[in-house]
């Protein structure tokens, strides 16, 4: 079936960085955009970028310009994200998912991963 | 940015009872060349990642029950669940892509009366 497994929780301190994994399964992973979304501790979901599976386009908040990247690897049909200069409130559970749509990375997000949680404390 | 906003933050609704829930965007997400609203409502349970509910603002994803409607359009929209189940107990998301960065609404906690 299509999902989406991601890497295990992390500890890390602040100033530090974390990169998570994303692996695809049960659908063609160069043909789907992958998104990650954030949501910390009583707060909204917070949407943080894209990467075009297939060209390896990618897009991102501007909350998080400099700091997050997001990069594939189509022969593991894994995406990644890595943020870094991490502090206090990154502390957070982030998933990645998939768009709805092949053809549209403008669309709703339907295949989501269990999360990753990532605590950051001194 | 667009800003999303619901209403109301929580709602207790009696099983078989209708559980309304509002969703306003700061601008439209309504794309004019093809007419489709870029609006989606997705339901959140404890522990569990989001699942999409509704796509378009109006499309309910395979495998929904159509006791799950969405309606709306341009800024204003509305998630319904027509008769209350004790499965339905979550917090609902309504969610804007229409552009970067795509922005979530806080979120709606729908339980049992």
């Amino acid at each position: 079936q299509v999902q989406l497994v991601q890497s295990g929780a992390e500890v890390k301190k602040p100033g530090a960085s974390v990169k998570v994994s994303c692996k695809a399964s049960g659908y063609t992973f160069a043909t789907y955009t992958i998104h990650w979304v954030r949501q910390a501790p009583g707060q909204r979901l917070e949407w943080m970028g894209w990467i075009n599976a297939g060209n390896g386009d990618t897009k991102y908040s501007g909350v998080f310009q400099g700091r997050v990247t997001i990069t594939r690897d189509t022969s593991a049909s894994t995406a990644y994200m890595e943020l870094n200069s991490l502090r206090s409130e990154d502390t957070a559970l982030y998933y990645c998912a998939r768009t709805h749509s092949s053809s549209n990375s403008y669309t709703s997000l339907d295949i989501w991963g269990r999360g990753t949680m990532v605590s950051v404390t001194s | 940015d667009i800003v999303m906003t619901q209403s109301p933050d929580s709602l207790a609704v009696s099983l078989g009872e209708r559980a309304t829930i509002n969703c306003k965007s700061s601008q439209s997400v309504l794309y004019s060349s093809n007419n489709k609203n870029y609006l989606a409502w997705y339901q959140q349970k404890p522990g569990q990642p989001p699942k999409l509910l509704i796509y378009w603002a109006s499309t309910r994803e395979s495998g929904v029950p159509d006791r799950f409607s969405g309606s709306g359009s341009g800024t204003d929209f509305t998630l319904t669940i027509s008769s209350l189940q004790a499965e339905d107990v979550a917090v609902y998301h309504c969610q804007q892509h229409f552009s970067i960065p795509f922005t979530f609404g806080p979120g709606t906690k729908v339980d049992i009366k």
